[in-house]
Order: C-alpha cells, then structure tokens, then sequence
C-alpha cells in the first residue's frame, strides 16, 4: 500500500509567481487536507477536501486555492507569492472526513520564496 | 478558537530515562486530542489519539498519554527513552464543529525532544 506522496520535494521561487504543490493521498482514501508549517512552529490547517469539495478552510487568504481530482489526488495554488509563504506545506489523507479518521502526511514540499 | 499549548519547547534527557512532554489545551467542550511525532526531513507520524473512553492512552513506539480533563491537559509520557525517540513531538485537538468546518488538527508549536546517550 502507497503512502502519501508530494511532489516536488523542494522548491524555489520569487516574490509574485505561482506555484503548485501536488499530493497523491493514500489508497482508498477521499479526504485530503493541506497543512502550512513555518519554521520552528507547529502546521496551521490551509483548507481541507472531500470528494473533491472543499471542506473548511482555515485563515488563509484567498490566494491560497486547492483542487481535488476524481482520483482523490489534491493540488494547492498559490499566487502572488510572498517572502511569509515560505513554508514546508503537508498534505494529509483520511479515509473520510471524520473526527475518527486518522490523518496520514506526507513528506512536505519545502517551498521558498526569495 | 481553540489553542494548544506546549509548555516545553526543548526537553533534553538521557537514554533510559523517562520523559514527559507537557501538553495544555484551551476549550470549554469536549475536544479530540492527538499527539504526532516528526522525524527530521519526515511529515508527521501519528503516536496516539484520545477520542473518549479510557483517559490512559496508549500508543506506538511505547508511549502513553493522559487526558486530564479538569486540568485540561494531554501529557505525553514515556517510561525509558531511546536515541532514536530524537524528534519533534506536537500535540493537536480538533474542536467540535469540525462536521461543517472540516476535520482540522490544530497543533501546539511543538517540543523538541533530544535523547542523549
């Protein structure tokens, strides 16, 4: 069984681009959610997707936006970059959206934004 | 909102000895409580989780929690640390409310456990 996977595992851009961050969830899974981690702090919840709807969103603006595929697979969007989004960003499958359904991470994309 | 709070952001120890990572909450409902391990360079591994029932918790890799909710607190204890429990250890609630505002983990800022031999 295939665990969760991101891609890429590093990424470098400049303030103003866009970028996307992939996720391939778990097999089997429907849920994925996205997760902003800062240097030396804990991930902040960006927004969460179920069946490829979104499902709550955390205090993020606009310009962060997500897409969920048929396959369950995820991508996050981010515009405008900003020197703040530098960020590892997790993604996080579950077999639904439920309270009792653990949440698997992947490895994180390490973005940086110069 | 709720928050967590780790109270601890480095906790040095020796091999062999016990640990305890401290881990307070903030709420005046029932919430669901989490504790995940990262390894360097890793995304974050579940150790154990309280939804209800039993306050004692038990997880992998030997670790244990208790909920304490009069002290709204999930501490997370091991009896005899290994070089290998080296890690970031963050602890996480998800609210109620999270059948309409999806099913987030709200995580403390983390402690840093490093296991000496």
């Amino acid at each position: 069984e295939t665990g969760v996977t991101q891609s890429p595992t590093h990424l470098i851009k400049t303030r103003g681009q866009q970028v996307t961050l992939r996720c391939s969830s778990q097999s089997g899974h429907n849920t994925v959610s996205w997760y902003q981690q800062a240097l030396g702090q804990g991930p902040q919840f960006i927004f969460q997707y179920y069946r490829e709807e979104e499902n709550g969103r955390g205090n993020f603006p606009p310009r962060f936006s997500g897409l969920q595929f048929p396959n369950y697979s995820s991508e996050l969007n981010v515009n405008a970059l900003e020197l703040d989004d530098s960020a590892l960003y997790l993604c996080a499958s579950s077999a639904q959206a439920g309270v009792t359904d653990t949440q698997y991470f992947g490895p994180g994309t390490r973005l940086t934004v110069l | 909102a709720q928050s967590v709070t780790q109270l601890d952001s480095q906790v040095p120890v020796f091999e062999e000895a016990p640990v305890e990572l401290r881990c307070n909450y903030s709420s005046s409902v029932s919430v669901y409580l989490f504790w995940y391990v990262q390894y360097p360079n890793q995304g974050l591994q579940l150790l154990l989780k309280y939804l209800s029932g039993s306050t004692l918790v038990k997880g992998i890799n030997g670790f244990e929690a208790e909920f304490n909710k009069s002290q709204t607190s999930f501490h997370l204890r091991k009896p005899s640390v290994h070089i290998s429990d080296t890690a970031e250890y963050f602890c996480a609630v998800i609210a109620p409310g999270w059948e309409t505002s999806g099913s987030r983990l709200t995580f403390g800022e983390g402690t840093q456990l490093t296991v000496n031999p």
